[in-house]
């Protein structure tokens, strides 16, 4: 069965740099594409970017400068990190698996704190 | 970007009652290959979103006939009909057409 899992830091420092890891399974990451969006506490979520199944990348404009997705087929990880945290990018990070221009299933998600 | 407005904003409904949920989009949602990329998420209470519809009319596997999709370019509708309490959440909108990809700001489904 399709399962996204993601990992990572609950407390990241203003300025710093998070690191999360996104480890699948029940799918291959060169047959369906990965994104990852994040969820302010009580707000709608924002896409931030995609690993496509084809090994290249898309980024949230507004994210693009601080952002990079990579993955790991062998591990089967797709991984993302994004520099220079402030607290409005406080919230919960999901990794998503991608198809048929939908996001299908879902990661439980993973609560980022940015607080010194 | 594409926005996405969402109304109301919040829902009150009567258990195996009806309601409805518009969508609507700053820029038409018809992709170049001429499908239209509009789906709809609810996410329960402490859990991740889950998808629902898909390609605007499209249900997800194992979701229920009682929800249903329609629309067109840039006006979009989720129906829920015969209400339960698994139903009760916030229902988001998001579309997969143009980047960066975007979410409407929910529409809360409480008990009446």
């Amino acid at each position: 069965q399709v399962q996204l899992k993601e990992s990572g830091p609950g407390l990241v420092q203003p300025s710093e740099t998070l690191s999360l890891t996104c480890t699948v399974s029940g799918f291959s990451l060169t047959s369906y594409s990965v994104s990852w969006v994040r969820q302010p506490s009580g707000k709608g979520p924002e896409w931030m970017g995609r690993m496509w199944y084809d090994g290249d990348t898309a980024y949230n404009s507004a994210l693009k400068s601080r952002l990079s997705i990579s993955r790991d087929t062998s591990k089967n990880q797709v991984f993302l990190k994004m520099n220079s945290l402030q607290t409005d990018d406080t919230g919960t990070y999901y990794c998503t698996r991608d198809t048929m221009g939908t996001r299908d299933y879902w990661g439980q998600g993973v609560m980022v704190t940015v607080s010194s | 970007d594409v926005v996405m407005t969402q109304t109301p904003v919040s829902l009150s409904v009567s258990l195996g009652g009806q309601v409805s949920i518009s969508c609507r989009s700053s820029q038409s949602l018809v992709h170049n290959n001429g499908n239209t990329y509009l789906s709809w998420y609810l996410q329960k209470p402490g859990q991740s979103p889950q998808l629902l519809i898909y390609k605007v009319s499209n249900r997800f596997s194992g979701i229920s006939d009682r929800f249903s999709g329609s629309g067109s370019g840039t006006d979009f509708t989720l129906k829920i009909s015969r209400v339960e309490p698994d139903d009760l959440g916030v229902y988001y909108c998001g579309q997969g057409t143009q980047y960066p990809n975007t979410f409407g700001a929910g529409t809360k489904l409480e008990l009446k």
